[in-house]
């Protein structure tokens, strides 16, 4: 079993769409939970981040954090062609840093 | 601008020839890393680097050789005893005690592919 496990996709959606994307984890010291977004070709840039559970909002962008479920999501409002985009979780404690699969997403006009 | 640069963007090699991928970042980071990412798979920790002259093996180091001789540079050597070196590599930086835990500034990335 992988440490973070995240659907590679791919997901398709309609422009204005509420996207939602996932990931578990199995190791309950992580911490720092991260979404990177990452365009065709380039580096991942971070987007979300959040420590320890709870919520967090950025425009368009909502970051949850459950621990005791091990799940995090990102979700996107309105989502956007501009979007389209892989989107890797990755988590971490102390040093070590996880990363999911990643999704990729397209959205389409 | 500040950043990170990696060159070459694309690489082709034989087998059984070592090449170096080349990592500069003007961010003033301390920690420097290399990943490697396939598709369907995470990205791998390959080696990373917290200071000058001191680096450690990440999870997959087996194949693979890195030096820091100076803050800014962190170039990456693919041997030929890495059996299945194609892939793209990604070099990042982060500013260990400052800053958000866990922040990773990455490079665009460098596509090795061996023929």
């Amino acid at each position: 079993q992988k440490e973070v496990e995240q659907d590679p996709g791919p997901l398709s959606v309609p422009e204005g769409a509420i996207v939602s994307l996932n990931c578990t984890y199995s190791n309950s010291a992580f911490q720092y939970f991260m979404w990177y977004r990452q365009y065709s070709r380039k580096g991942p840039e971070l987007l979300m981040y959040t420590y320890s559970s709870g919520n967090k909002e950025d425009g368009r962008f909502t970051a949850q954090v459950d621990k005791s479920s091990k799940y995090i999501s990102l979700f996107i409002r309105d989502s956007q062609p501009s979007d389209s985009a892989t989107y890797l979780c990755a988590m971490s404690a102390s040093n070590d840093m996880r990363f999911g699969a990643g999704t990729r997403l397209t959205v389409k006009p | 601008d500040g950043g990170i640069t990696q060159s070459p963007k694309y690489l082709f090699r034989k087998e059984g020839q070592n090449v170096t991928l080349s990592c500069e970042q003007n961010l003033n980071h301390d920690a420097m890393y290399w990943y490697r990412q396939d598709p369907g798979q995470g990205l791998r920790l390959i080696y990373y680097s917290q200071i000058v002259n001191d680096f450690q093996k990440g999870d997959i180091a087996e194949g693979y050789s890195v030096s820091r001789e100076k803050k800014e540079s962190f170039p990456l050597t693919v041997t030929s005893a890495q059996k299945n070196p194609t892939a793209f590599y990604l070099c990042a930086s982060s500013q260990i005690g400052t800053g958000v835990a866990g922040e990773l500034f990455f490079g665009e990335g460098s596509r090795l592919t061996v023929l």
